[in-house]
């Protein structure tokens, strides 16, 4: 059974960092494009980032680029997302989500965390 | 510029069936999407592809009484035999050149 789990929101200062972690299972972790989706409590879905199955390809939506830096270790089938300058637009649940079919970027996604929660805040 | 419209809300009676819409924008009416839903207090959960030609693809576990068509620029899911536990939010999601991904402004349903 596949299975994704976030972990490692907190309350953190405007201007701070913090690095949000994303444990897999149940599948070839290092065959599959991940992508973090956040969600602001109440409202829609806003992608933001993904790495390829290989880690050679990451992208950023243009409301997190130059602060935030997706990886992954392929080993410990794990992702990350290092946040940088947090802003307090940023409050928001975080979700990992797998890419629908491996080896593949331009796809859906299949499978879902049940997310972590940043809050930036003063 | 790929956007998906959705209407905020919907609602049907338990046991009867409701129809969700996602229209593609201009220009990116031949796009697959995917459909995901989201319970109260719950993380997405992949439903089901839906193809231009109306062809669909359902995610793991997910009951016959949940459906993919399509016409034109838009794209539906189709919900039959309606359950409390279907009361929820429906997004759908697509995919463009170039590491584009959007998603709609979800669909509360209602059952009633």
């Amino acid at each position: 059974e596949v299975h994704l789990m976030e972990s490692g929101g907190v309350v953190v200062q405007p201007g701070g960092s913090l690095r949000l972690s994303c444990a897999a299972s149940g599948f070839s972790f290092d065959d599959y494009t991940i992508h973090w989706v956040r969600q602001v409590p109440g409202k829609g879905l806003e992608w933001v980032s993904l790495i390829s199955w290989d880690g050679g390809t990451t992208y950023y939506a243009d409301s997190v680029k130059g602060r935030f830096t997706i990886s992954r270790d392929n080993i410990k089938s794990s992702l990350y997302l290092q946040m940088n300058s947090l802003r307090t637009e940023d409050t928001a649940l975080y979700y990992c989500a797998k890419a629908g079919d491996k080896y593949a970027t331009s796809i859906n996604f299949d499978y879902w965390g049940q997310g972590t929660l940043v809050t930036v805040s003063s | 510029q790929l956007v998906l419209t959705q209407s905020p809300s919907a609602s049907a009676s338990l046991g009867a069936s409701v129809k969700l819409t996602c229209t593609l924008s201009s220009g990116h009416t031949d796009y697959a999407i995917a459909w995901h839903q989201q319970q109260p207090e719950r993380g997405p959960r992949y439903l089901m592809k839906v193809n231009s030609d109306g062809s669909h693809t359902k995610g793991d576990g997910i009951p016959d009484r949940f459906s993919g068509s399509s016409s034109g620029a838009e794209r539906y899911l189709t919900i039959s035999s309606l359950q409390s536990e279907d009361e929820a939010d429906y997004y759908c999601q697509t995919w463009g050149i170039g590491f584009h991904y959007v998603f709609g402004a979800g669909t509360k349903v209602t059952v009633l």
